[in-house]
């Protein structure tokens, strides 16, 4: 299984609505990510978990809260959003190399469409 | 910080010919990595290509390799035999190891949008 999960792949929200996204890998990656990618832009580092616990975070706003429950899971969770939070929110994981540092190679997935209205 | 660009916003291409995609970017590091990554239309991004600094030898993969300047901090993608399917988004990326081990994080370029027509 080399593919990563997410759920949903399009979601439209109020900005009062609660919502989460849903990322989920079984290749063993022990780093997971988030990104936000706005249109015909390039995607932009929001959070990376090594471990289960996070180490990066790119000083994402707090109604952006993310969530690594285990080694397989990846949850974003959302509330109160803007309309300019309207974007392709991309999962991806990645393994370390046999010398045990990182490899730069990311497994993505295919996106949530995200819209605020 | 490290940047990295690409010049080129839009290319196109003819099937079965060769066409090659320009970055450049800037770094003080003397130990990094350099990747491209391609995203299809509606359908996730994926590595095509990664490239070492401490490598002189130029990867590559089937129909795509690389021109690696190291002097000149520049990292060319060139695609042989373009196919339909390699039409899609290019994005030239940069790596620098992170002390967490296991994670990387990765600064993109603004990326160029490749089309391969009949």
């Amino acid at each position: 299984d080399t593919e990563v999960t997410q759920t949903p792949k399009h979601l439209v929200m109020g900005m009062t609505n609660k919502k989460s996204l849903k990322c989920e890998q079984h290749m063993g990656h022990r780093a997971m990510y988030w990104y936000k990618q706005k249109a015909k832009k390039p995607p932009e580092l929001m959070f990376v978990y090594s471990y289960e616990k996070l180490s990066i975070n790119e000083s994402v706003p707090s109604r952006f809260s993310p969530e690594c429950p285990n080694s397989s899971l990846l949850n974003l969770h959302l509330h109160a959003l803007q309309p300019e939070d309207s974007a392709l929110y991309l999962c991806a994981s990645s393994r370390r190399s046999l010398a045990g540092g990182p490899t730069g190679e990311l497994f993505f997935g295919e996106g949530s469409r995200l819209t605020v209205l | 910080a490290q940047t990295v660009t690409q010049s080129q916003p839009e290319m196109s291409v003819q099937e079965a010919e060769t066409v090659t995609l320009s970055c450049t970017y800037d770094t003080s590091e003397s130990n990094y990595y350099l990747f491209w990554y391609k995203q299809p239309p509606s359908r996730q991004m994926i590595l095509v290509i990664r490239q070492e600094a401490y490598k002189q030898q130029n990867a590559t993969e089937n129909r795509f390799s690389v021109n690696f300047q190291k002097a000149a901090k520049s990292f060319s993608l060139k695609i042989s035999d373009s196919q339909l399917g390699d039409t899609a988004m290019y994005f030239c990326a940069f790596m620098k190891p992170l002390n967490t081990g296991t994670a990387s994080k990765l600064t993109f370029g603004t990326g160029t949008r490749l089309q391969v027509t009949l």
